[in-house]
This record gives C-alpha cells, structure tokens and sequence, in this order.
C-alpha cells in the first residue's frame, strides 16, 4: 500500500541555519505531495503542495520539489528563523483520490534556537 | 471567515463508554473528513463524509461511525473506548468539486480513555 517515511526528529537548528527534511514515499500511479506544518496547540496547516512531477511547491520561504525518480518530495529552508519551530509533516493523496484521504509521515520535530 | 472548528477541545472518558465528537466545516466547504493522531504519530484517515453518506473509509473498526448533517457539519463517534483510542482527532474540510482541494484543519479534540 501507499506509504511516507520521514527522517526522524527531533531536528535542532540554529536561527538562519539550513533547513532539509527528508520525505520518501512509496505508492502506485502519479500521487499529490503535501507538506503540513502543525505549531502547538493546533491543527495542521497546508504549508506547500505539487501535483506532479518536478513541480515545485513553494510558500513563506520553505520550498520541495516533486521527484518521481527518486520518490522523494524533501523539504527544504534556506534560513530558519526561531518561529518555524513546530512539527512537520510529509503526506501523500492518491491519483484516484477526492482529495479527503491523505496518507501522512509519522512528522518530524523541528525546534529553532535563537 | 471562522475555520474548521471542533468540540469539545478535551475530553476524558472511561473504557467501555461511547463518546461524540463534533465538527463545523469551513465556510463553503462541503466535505468533512476525521483523523486520529496518536501522540508523536502522524494522522491517520478515519472516514470521510460527503453529501450526508461515507465515502471513503480508512483502517478503523466498526466501533467509529460518522454522520453529516444537512448544513455539512459532522459528527465522530467511538463506541466500547478503548485506551488505545486516546488520541488528538482531527477534524478537515474541503471542497468537493475541486480536485485536491486543499484540507482545512480545525485544532482537533483531545480525547483521554482511561
């Protein structure tokens, strides 16, 4: 069956630092990438998306890119700052999908030290 | 323009009780779909509800069942807890007629079976 692996955190940065989460994804057909971001206290919130290969999705600085060669949709941040500090999470929806069942990476920590 | 919003936002119960929980889509979406996220996981897909009927059903036994009303609120309910079932539920609308509408999130329900 489809699935998402994520690396596994906690991911501890310094303020301006890189930023790569690695996502990798096993499913069949041509699935829709997602990244969510979850702060504390509350629900997921859409951060990026690609629909096919090689798109890019991209917002508020953090950007993936669609890699069917290598099943991977890795996310990536070029200066972190302390309040990127939340939980982030890869998913997948089917090519067969309505849109409501997202198959999610077990998230990943990421903790910005100022 | 409220959000996806869920209650109660906490809840204890004890083994063997039955529990409801509820949930308002965002403005103009149609279609509700329940997660369960348990604690350091990645959310799993209960069931989805559109035009009033499950449409799609993830991995959960018979003990979860859904309802969607005619003004495309839900509800989620878990018959014979279990303290297995002590998870954050996630309750996310969308928009039926546009494929891969994004998911709008509320904060979720934190349910505790003891």
């Amino acid at each position: 069956g489809n699935s998402v692996t994520q690396m596994e955190g906690p991911v501890t940065l310094s303020e301006e630092a890189f930023l790569t989460i690695n996502c990798t994804y096993t499913a069949t057909g041509y699935p829709s990438l997602f990244w969510y971001v979850q702060y504390p206290g509350e629900g997921l919130q859409l951060l990026l998306k690609a629909t096919k290969a090689d798109d890019k999705g991209s917002n508020k600085g953090f950007e993936a890119t669609y890699r069917k060669e290598t099943t991977s949709f890795h996310l990536e941040k070029g200066s972190v700052q302390v309040s990127d500090s939340a939980v982030y999470f890869c998913a997948l929806s089917d090519q067969d999908n309505q849109g409501g069942k997202l198959i999610f990476g077990q998230g990943t920590e990421l903790s910005v030290k100022p | 323009d409220a959000g996806v919003t869920q209650s109660p936002t906490h809840l204890i119960k004890t083994r063997g009780q039955q529990v409801t929980l509820r949930c308002s889509p965002k403005s103009g979406h149609d279609t509700v779909s329940w997660y369960q996220q348990a604690l350091g996981q990645g959310p799993q897909f209960i069931f989805q509800y559109y035009e009033e009927e499950e449409r799609q059903r993830g991995n959960f036994p018979d003990r979860f069942s859904g309802h969607q009303f005619p003004n495309y609120s839900s509800e989620l309910n878990v018959n014979a807890l279990l303290l297995g079932d002590s998870a954050l539920y996630l309750c996310a609308s969308s928009f039926d007629s546009v494929y891969n509408s994004p998911l709008h999130f509320g904060n979720g329900t934190r349910l505790t079976v003891t």
